[in-house]
This record gives structure tokens, C-alpha cells and sequence, in this order.
């Protein structure tokens, strides 16, 4: 069931540095692609989601870049802090259906 | 604060038991939804209700696993008989379904079980 592949496993980044965490997927009728950001021992909790009409959407530090033609899609955080600290899932579903989840980006941010 | 809850948080089981957990979603969500999630893993779909009419089961769903949304407001994860590989966080989560859209998913802190 593996439709969103997700890169890398972990990241280790300085603090004030950028964050790139990549997914791709198969399916051309998936319509909306949300990030999610899961802190330990809580549930995952929406970031930032974009659409296939626009090529990147930008909310404060968080940016989603998106490549249709290539179907893949990458979260940039800018300026990382270490309260970014977290795992990072994209997922990706068709026009009203159930979400399908990549297998996670450990991120640490070093001080 | 009226998130999604989930209840209980953490379940220790011997196999061959029974267990059920409880969703509370967000009052006005008439989309729920649940997830297993094992260590170092995402959520991986088990199954979704509109309202109390489930929609779709994954196949990851064997028989041993039933859910339900009696009134379409609470639901109950059932799973039969426990084997040591059923340990995982279960996720629930609703969402308003709106026209035409995926609408954002509000994830409870999960149950956790663990088989002995």
C-alpha cells in the first residue's frame, strides 16, 4: 500500500539552517498533499497542505514545493529551531478520501 | 478544549484477549477515521465512517477487528482475540467533510496496546 515514498528517514540540521524533507507518489488522482508534524507521544497534527494547482505555498518558516510532472512534492523549514524537533509525515489522498501517509522524517534540530 | 479524545491511552493485553477503544472526535465532524501506527512508521489506514456508515475497510482490517459509529457521533475499535503483532498506537481522527474536499484531519493522542 505503499503509495507515498518519503526521504530521508532522519535529518540532523544545525539551528538556523534549512530543513528539506522529499515525497513522491504514484497515484494521478491524488488531489490534496498535507504535512503533518507528531511530537512524541502526542498525535500527528496538520502543518502546512497544498493542491495541484499551485506550485508552492509558503505559511511563515513552513514551505511546500510541488512538482506535478515529476509527482513529487518537498517540505522546506527555514530558520530551523530546535522546538522544531519532530517527526514530519506527508500524505496524500484523493478528492474526498482517506489520507495515505508516508513513512516519516525524524528531524532533530541541533542547537 | 473539545479535540478529539480517545480513551484508554495505554492498553497492556495478554494474547488471546479482547480489547475496545473509545473515540470522542470534534462535535461537528462528521467524518472519523482510524490508524495504526507502529514505531518509526506512519499512520497506515484501517478504516473510515461518514456519519455511522462505515465507507471503507482496508484490507490490513482481518475479521479479528470491527468498528462501529452507533449514532454517528462516538466509535469503538474492537479487536479480537490479540495477537503480539496488533501492539501499535491506534489514531482516530475526524474531519468536517466538505464538498468536493479532503478536509483537514484532527488526530486524538492515540491508544496504545501492547500484546504479552
Amino acid at each position: 500500500q505503499q503509495q507515498v515514498k518519503q526521504s530521508p528517514q532522519s535529518l540532523i540540521v544545525q539551528k538556523g539552517g534549512i530543513s528539506i524533507i522529499n515525497c513522491a507518489y504514484e497515484n494521478t488522482a491524488f488531489d490534496y498533499f498535507p504535512w503533518y508534524q507528531q511530537f512524541p507521544g502526542k498525535g500527528p497534527a496538520l502543518l502546512i497542505a497544498i493542491r495541484p494547482d499551485v506550485s508552492e505555498k509558503k505559511e511563515g518558516r513552513f514551505t511546500i514545493s510541488f512538482n506535478k510532472s515529476a509527482k513529487q512534492f518537498s517540505l522546506h523549514i527555514m530558520d530551523s529551531q530546535p522546538g522544531d524537533s519532530a517527526t514530519y509525515f506527508c500524505a496524500a489522498s484523493r478528492p474526498t478520501n482517506k489520507l495515505i501517509f508516508g513513512t516519516g522524517t525524524l528531524l532533530a534540530v541541533q542547537p | 478544549d473539545t479535540g478529539v479524545s480517545q480513551n484508554p491511552r495505554h492498553k497492556i493485553t495478554k494474547r488471546g484477549q479482547n480489547v475496545t477503544f473509545r473515540c470522542d472526535p470534534i462535535s461537528e465532524h462528521n467524518r472519523l477515521y482510524w490508524y495504526r501506527q507502529t514505531l518509526g512508521q506512519g499512520p497506515e489506514f484501517l478504516t473510515y465512517f461518514q456519519n455511522e456508515a462505515q465507507l471503507e475497510k482496508s484490507r490490513l482490517l482481518s475479521d479479528r477487528f470491527s468498528a462501529e459509529r452507533p449514532k454517528g457521533s462516538f466509535s469503538t475499535l474492537e479487536i479480537q482475540r490479540t495477537e503480539q503483532g496488533d501492539s501499535a498506537m491506534y489514531l482516530c481522527a475526524s474531519s468536517l467533510r466538505l464538498a468536493g474536499s479532503t478536509g483537514e484531519l484532527f488526530f486524538g493522542e492515540g491508544s496504545r496496546l501492547t500484546v504479552l
